[in-house]
């Protein structure tokens, strides 16, 4: 099973501000990597796939980059709606895993 | 638009069996070209992936280690759904459950989430 290892666990931003997270991967995951926001009491919602592909609606201040083991989901200038956790995930290999997350909270 | 509707029991009794219902709208279960998953999250777990279903020409299924041997999971052609059957529950299995969508864009489309809480 690939282990997915997220940095920080919590990043404390001021609105404006960018945002960088990392995810590493246990092992290569080629570019088959995604990336997901949740907020309080909602399912999480695909923000980027395939390390780099933004979800359909999704705004372009977010934006990832990688391959292979390291990955980084980049927030260009937070808003208010971007304070949430994030999650990176993996579809190279079975089991699909998740990352433990990232909260990015308010400073 | 596709949508995933989640239906089931919130209290289940360990030992017993939990069931969820993920009714599909806007795309057929059966699609070439889709997975159909159930997905949990807890505090001591986190989002972990249990189990998916999907048709090729045929059905088939597979689950994660986890659960294997304990979970279920059958498509509906006819109500355009697809459920989740785990039996002998504990307390461990204590958890958000969703349903959930895989295409190449990996976890697309998304239940709304059902709290699952298992006690006596």
């Amino acid at each position: 099973e690939i282990v997915l290892t997220q940095s920080p666990a919590t990043l404390s931003l001021s609105p404006g501000e960018r945002a960088s997270l990392s995810c590493r991967a246990s092992q290569s995951v080629s570019r088959y990597l995604a990336w997901y926001q949740q907020k309080p009491g909602q399912a999480p919602r695909l923000l980027i796939y395939e390390a780099s592909n933004r979800a359909t609606g999704i705004p372009a201040r977010f934006s990832g980059s990688g391959s292979g083991t390291d990955f980084t989901l980049t927030i260009s200038s937070l808003e208010p709606e971007d304070f949430a956790v994030y999650y990176c995930q993996q579809r190279n290999n079975w089991p699909r895993t998740f990352g433990q997350g990232t909260k990015v909270e308010v400073k | 638009q596709v949508q995933l509707q989640q239906s089931g029991p919130r209290l289940v009794r360990p030992s017993q069996t939990l069931s969820l219902t993920c009714a599909i709208s806007g795309v057929s279960v059966s699609s070439n070209s889709v997975t159909w998953t159930w997905i949990r999250q807890s505090p001591s777990r986190g989002l972990e992936w249990l189990g998916r279903t999907h048709y090729r020409s045929q059905w088939y299924d597979d689950y994660a280690e986890s659960v294997r041997g304990r979970m279920t999971i059958n498509a509906d052609t006819s109500k355009n759904q697809f459920s989740l059957q785990l039996n002998s529950v504990t307390p461990e299995d204590t958890a958000v459950y969703y349903c959930a969508r895989e295409t190449v864009h990996a976890f697309d489309v998304w239940g709304q989430g059902t709290v699952v809480t298992v006690s006596s």
